[in-house]
């Protein structure tokens, strides 16, 4: 059987639409966040951050909604492409040092 | 945009060996820098804070005997893996915080495999 924490969610959208991948980050003093593409065998990339006095934001093709409600971040991939396959991660900073703590994870899937 | 490099980008060794892995900013300071470490298909896991002239801060539950971490100057930071065992064996990323504007960048990662 599996074991809990060696697969990740998996989202698998086709070629052209729109994406929404979420994270539930756990701190309530959490003010800066980040999310992150990774591909297989290489490090994260930024894509695009948000601070705890906005609730959105966009960048190109992008846009990362924050609902400190719920501690709930989203990230809209528009018009997805094939190159957006990786695994997508939110980041949390809790103000301390810069450190940043980061969520499970999602893997995103692109069928041509 | 700034650089932040990681040398080597794989290793593999024998159990009971230790193995150094360094983190470079290319073209920037950085005081700062953070290791993580990934297991397959998990998340990025932080280990410790690196700080350049002091001691490293380690998050709980990492050995600070295992995972030396020394950053000696403001464009690099070593983590060695002491008497690696295969259990050590994952992905570890280190990043780097630019000092002059708190912007933070990553590395694109070393692979450790311990036999």
């Amino acid at each position: 059987g599996e074991s809990v924490g060696l697969h990740l969610p998996t989202l698998s959208v086709q070629e052209g639409d729109n994406s929404i991948i979420n994270c539930a980050y756990s701190n309530s003093a959490s003010d800066y966040f980040i999310w992150y593409k990774q591909e297989s065998g290489k490090g994260p990339q930024f894509i695009i951050d948000i601070r705890s006095n906005m609730d959105k934001r966009q960048g190109q093709r992008v846009t990362v909604l924050l609902n400190k409600t719920v501690k709930h971040l989203s990230l809209q991939i528009a018009a997805t492409q094939p190159g957006d396959s990786a695994v997508y991660f939110c980041a949390e900073n809790m103000g301390n040092f810069n450190k940043f703590y980061f969520g499970s994870g999602t893997k995103l899937n692109v069928k041509p | 945009g700034a650089v932040v490099s990681q040398h080597p980008s794989w290793v593999i060794c024998k159990s009971g060996t230790s193995v150094k892995i360094e983190c470079r900013s290319l073209d920037f300071q950085a005081t700062t820098m953070f290791w993580y470490r990934q297991f397959p298909k998990q998340s990025l896991m932080l280990m410790a804070t690196s700080n350049e002239g002091s001691k490293a801060t380690y998050e709980q539950g990492v050995e600070k005997d295992k995972f030396l971490i020394n950053h000696a100057s403001l464009t690099l930071s070593t983590l060695t893996v002491t008497s690696a065992h295969p259990e050590d064996s994952s992905f570890y990323i280190c990043s780097a915080r630019d000092s002059s504007n708190n912007e933070q960048f990553f590395g694109p990662g070393t692979r450790l495999t311990v036999l």
